[in-house]
């Protein structure tokens, strides 16, 4: 089972912030925070990370809450082309692997 | 440079048929991860290798399904005597490193469908 809960869907007007929350209140001290989104027929693709601090790169911005129980994922102007399932997963590091438990995603719908 | 690569794209094989999977990951990346993803779900892990050794396998759904990475680097799945649940798109994805925090970059997948 995945370790994190997201909402099975959102809507965002076009040029708006998307803001995509994810629950996981049994996060470990060492796990960190992905974010991947996969366009329609397409692989998953990398967004970002983070352990502890508030990220940002070119994609997005990621915003982990002090007690690491839940993040936001903000696509600052989102665009047509952002409409995908977001991903939001934690590190399960077991038997000497890591075994990453991607969940159902929230599918993001951006609208003009 | 090139990404992960994976082939074929589509294939389709009729019941009871055996499949080979093949994954080409970024060179240099340590890690290799494959995935099975049922339409209008998300991915479900089914093994990992760190270079040549697979280092888990508790995803496969069953002994029909089976791995390898002999050299490090290009990785096969193998699927004998296809069944229609099996019907999936197989992502493959690899990493520069076994250790966080390092992402995942994955292929564009292999589409089966069994008949």
């Amino acid at each position: 089972d995945a370790k994190t809960t997201q909402p099975p869907s959102m809507d965002c007007a076009e040029g708006r912030a998307a803001n995509l929350p994810c629950n996981h209140s049994t996060i470990s001290g060492n796990e960190y925070v992905y974010w991947y989104r996969q366009i329609h027929s397409q692989g998953p693709q990398y967004i970002i990370h983070g352990l502890k601090n508030n990220e940002t790169n070119e994609m997005a911005s990621l915003i982990i809450t002090e007690d690491r129980k839940s993040s936001t994922l903000i696509l600052p102007h989102a665009t047509l082309r952002d409409t995908a399932v977001y991903y939001c997963i934690v590190r399960v590091d077991d038997t000497g692997g890591f075994k990453t438990i991607f969940g159902a995603g929230t599918r993001l719908f951006v609208k003009a | 440079g090139a990404g992960v690569s994976q082939s074929p794209r589509y294939k389709v094989a009729k019941r009871g048929q055996d499949v080979a999977l093949r994954c080409d990951p970024i060179s240099g990346h340590v890690s290799l991860f494959w995935y099975q993803q049922a339409l209008g779900q998300g991915p479900e892990f089914l093994t990992y290798f760190q270079n040549e050794a697979q280092l888990d396998k508790s995803g496969l759904p069953s002994d029909r399904f089976f791995a390898e990475r002999p050299e490090g680097s290009v990785s096969t799945l193998k699927i004998q005597r296809t069944q229609q649940e099996d019907s999936a798109v197989y992502l493959c994805a690899s990493s520069l490193a076994p250790y966080d925090p390092y992402e995942q970059y994955f292929g564009p997948g292999t589409r089966l469908t069994v008949t």
